[in-house]
């Protein structure tokens, strides 16, 4: 497809159990984003790739949190021993590179993947 | 610190109607600027940008939005809504060479016939 993909759409899981969300970005596309977006409140950067670096991480709540992207193209977000204030949409975003000029290239965005934590 | 605030956090409008949705923001200097709209289980979808230039810039579906550097502001507009325009609106700023996006607490927008 054209666009970000990720999977699952949902997931549903205990509490201490390990999760990992995958984001497939746009193709060519060298930035990749995470965002956590809880219920009610707009998005908040956790991470960014400039291809297989992880350049900005500092948006990650907790050691929990990992993201990886070894390949440079599709990412995981994975987070160990969940707790309930995890509980939020998992947003991935890619955006071609910076150019010459300088401007900021917008980001397309998945469709997120909800995830409950019980 | 660097902040972007949305005053209003739901608003409803009768559609045909026009719509305007305040945006504010701190930052020391001119940051990039967007308005994103989300709707109901669906992604963000980009409405419009502003890097610099021409302040008043256009935008998909009929928006608009104006810069003004004196007031911080970066409101959007449409002169007439549409039922489909209900959704969740965020006002959305750069700063970073990276291009991470900080992201206002968005307005819900209700349109009633």
């Amino acid at each position: 497809g054209a666009g970000v993909s990720q999977s699952p759409r949902y997931k549903v899981a205990k509490r201490g159990q390990d999760v990992a969300l995958r984001c497939d970005p746009i193709s060519g596309h060298v930035s990749l984003f995470w965002y956590q977006q809880a219920l009610g409140q707009g998005p908040e950067f956790l991470t960014y790739f400039q291809n297989e670096a992880q350049l900005d991480k500092s948006g990650l709540p907790s050691d929990r949190f990992f993201a990886e992207r070894p390949e440079g193209s599709v990412s995981t977000l994975k987070i160990q021993r969940t707790q309930q204030e995890d509980s939020a949409v998992y947003l991935c975003a890619s955006s071609l590179r910076r150019d010459r000029g300088h401007q900021a290239q917008p980001q397309h965005f998945g469709d997120g993947t909800r995830l409950s934590i019980l | 610190a660097q902040s972007v605030t949305q005053p209003d956090i739901h608003i409803t409008v009768s559609e045909g109607a026009s719509l305007e949705l305040r945006c504010n923001y701190s930052y020391g200097a001119t940051p990039y600027l967007f308005w994103y709209v989300q709707s109901p289980g669906q992604g963000l979808q980009l409405l419009l940008k502003y890097f610099s230039g021409d302040t008043l810039v256009q935008g998909i579906k009929g928006f608009e939005a104006e810069f003004k550097r004196s007031q911080s502001s970066f409101n959007l507009r449409k002169p007439s809504v549409h039922w489909s325009d209900a959704a969740e609106y965020f006002c959305v700023m750069t700063t970073d060479s990276w291009g991470k996006l900080q992201f206002g607490a968005g307005t819900q927008v209700v349109v009633t016939p």
